[in-house]
Formats: C-alpha cells, structure tokens, sequence
C-alpha cells in the first residue's frame, strides 16, 4: 500500500548541474503532477500528465521537463539547476476529478 | 485575481471552539471541491470533498458549497490542537480541465 513514492527525499545540487526526480504511483490513476511549494507561495503546478502518453505544461514549466514513462512513473528533470529553483517538490496522482489528489511525501531541492 | 482565494491567515482559535475556513474560485465550471490539510514539513493530505451545493458533514468536519457565490467553506467544530495545520482549497477546474488549483492556503493554530 505505498501510494505515491517520490525519490529522493533530499538532494543538494550545484547550479548548473542536472538531475531527475522520479515518482511512481501505485494506484492506478490515470493522472499525474509535479508541484513546486516555496514559503508564502502556495502549491504552484509545473508540469502534469492527464493520461498515460500526453503532459501539459501548468503555471511553472520553466526550466523544468517531464517524462510519463509509463501510467505508474512521472519523472521531472533539471536539466540546468539554479537557486530559483530550491523548493519543495511533490508528485501527485488523481484517478479523476471526483477523487482529488494522493500526493507523495516530497523531495526537498537546494541548488547552491 | 487569483483564481482561488482563501482567508488569510494565520487563525487562531482556542480549543473546543469552531474553526472557520474559506474559499472563493473564479472558474464557474467546476464541480468537485476538495479541502486539503498539510501540517508542517509534511505533504497534503485530502481530508473532505464536495460536490453539490449546501453542506457535507464527516465527523468534525463540515464542507459547504455555494455554486452561485462560487464559494467552499470548511468548519472545524471542537477544534483540536491536532488541527493546528494549513488547509488548501483545491477546486477542479472546468470539465476536461485535468487539475485542480489550489489556493495558497489558511494557516490555523488551536491553542490548548
């Protein structure tokens, strides 16, 4: 019963370096997120997968890209990290609009 | 405008009293609602959802939607110091819309 599992659950990057941050759900759902959480700033969406084979840029796609590997795994990846970017990130998944999300436990990002 | 707005915070009631949170969403075609609660250092964690206009009763907790105002509240009744913890606002957007949007949330604290 592991629901939504985010790896890793901490990382340093220096700027300029890349990494991909993987999420795997185990549920079924047929969509998935990744939202960044800054202090004061709320859940802001970056990037989402509706269904398996389609994404969707959301409010904060910028430096960021995606990768619906399959209907379980949605990964993120930095391709050039910088300090905006240290954040909280979390992966969620949705069966549809009538269940809302089961979020992961996050992976929390310093670039220096 | 944001097209999710909250209280703003931060509320503090004492124990035992009723909490008071709520909602305004700008997409008049949602139709499903979801309250989400977040403690400290932690992830969201869905906790009352609603649907339909009036109100949605689960233990302590009570949801209310009003789709003409296009307004979602949530009452805590006997409040707990459990309880101290942010709460979301996440409406889901319109029809084929394929996410919600979250408010940047109500920071309650419960003082024993």
């Amino acid at each position: 019963n592991a629901g939504v599992t985010q790896t890793p659950k901490f990382q340093v990057l220096k700027t300029g370096q890349s990494m991909t941050l993987q999420c795997a759900q185990d549920m079924n759902h047929n969509s998935m997120y990744w939202y960044r959480q800054d202090p004061g700033m709320g859940l802001r969406l970056i990037y989402y997968s509706a269904s398996e084979g389609t994404t969707d840029k959301g409010e904060v796609p910028n430096g960021y890209n995606v990768s619906r590997l399959n209907k379980r795994e949605f990964s993120l990846r930095l391709e050039s990290a910088a300090p905006s970017q240290t954040s909280v990130y979390f992966c969620a998944s949705s069966l549809d609009s009538n269940y809302g999300y089961t979020f992961g436990s996050g992976t929390r990002l310093t670039v220096v | 405008q944001k097209e999710v707005e909250q209280n703003s915070g931060p509320l503090s009631v004492p124990e035992g009293a009723i909490a008071s949170l709520n909602c305004t969403y700008s997409d008049r075609g949602s139709q499903s609602f979801f309250w989400y609660r977040q403690y400290s250092g932690k992830s969201p964690e869905l906790i009352m959802s609603i649907y339909s206009n009036g109100d949605k009763e689960d233990g302590r907790f009570t949801a209310q939607l009003n789709k003409a105002s296009q307004y979602v509240s949530l009452l805590i009744r006997d409040s707990q110091p459990s309880d101290s913890a942010t709460y979301l606002c996440a409406p889901w957007g319109s029809t084929n819309a394929g996410k919600s949007t979250f408010g940047d949330g109500t920071t309650l604290t419960v003082k024993p």
